[in-house]
């Protein structure tokens, strides 16, 4: 079946312009997570959807990163005025549930590699 | 707060011996432990997991991880390396006491040669 995709692979943009990253998870997973690979470094988190609703956006790293999903599916990553160190690979998971008590593997996908000028 | 310490940069290993890549953690409470893999210009892709039971773990491709609890260690090992082997591994850990995300380390860069 179709993994999680993600879109676009690739986004070149100038520093200060806005940018937004999408992802489609799997299909009928309603846990969906967001995650930043600096090079050398293990992916650090973000944000994790419960459904439509952020159940935890611990990981933004100030108020110029901004998620949604407004249908419990798509989700997509906004970012504001755009720095030089916003530059990095951005993955997307999904995992069946969440929660708490969830032990469910998160499903990744290839991830949008953001460049900032 | 939860931690996961991958100490070594790269394994290198002979084909067909033996490789076991390193993985320590420390949580408050009782962890949630994974491994992935990423090769390169691809995604995450899920190996094993342990979650509670069997402190021996078998995964994909032939790999397993033994969870060790006195030690905080869940190292990853393989009996036979086989070239395609040759990726980066992330360990995971999930504490139930600290929320939803998975905190990685760092990595470590398998090379398996022929």
């Amino acid at each position: 079946g179709a993994g999680v995709s993600q879109t676009p692979s690739n986004k070149v943009t100038e520093k200060g312009k806005y940018v937004e990253l999408r992802c489609d998870p799997i299909s009928g997973h309603t846990a969906l997570y967001w995650y930043r690979q600096s090079l050398g470094q293990g992916p650090e988190f973000l944000i994790y959807f419960q459904g439509t609703g952020a159940a935890d956006d611990s990981g933004l790293p100030n108020d110029r990163f901004f998620a949604v999903r407004p249908e419990g599916s798509v989700s997509t990553l906004k970012i504001q005025r755009t720095e030089r160190g916003d530059s990095a690979v951005y993955l997307c998971a999904s995992s069946l549930n969440g929660g708490l008590a969830g032990n469910n593997e998160q499903f990744f996908g290839p991830g949008t590699r953001l460049t900032v000028l | 707060a939860q931690s996961v310490a991958q100490p070594e940069d790269q394994v290198n290993v002979a084909e067909g011996n033996p490789l076991t890549v390193k993985c320590t953690y420390s949580v408050s409470g009782n962890p949630y432990l994974f491994w992935y893999v990423q090769y390169p210009n691809r995604g995450l892709q899920f190996l094993l997991k342990y979650i509670t039971g069997d402190n021996l773990v078998k995964g994909s491709y032939g790999f397993e991880a033994e969870f060790n609890k006195s030690q905080t260690s869940f190292h990853l090992k393989k009996p036979s390396a086989l070239v395609s082997d040759s990726a980066l591994y992330f360990c995971a850990v999930r504490d139930l006491n600290s929320g939803y995300a998975l905190n990685f380390g760092k990595g470590t860069s398998l090379l398996v040669t022929p």
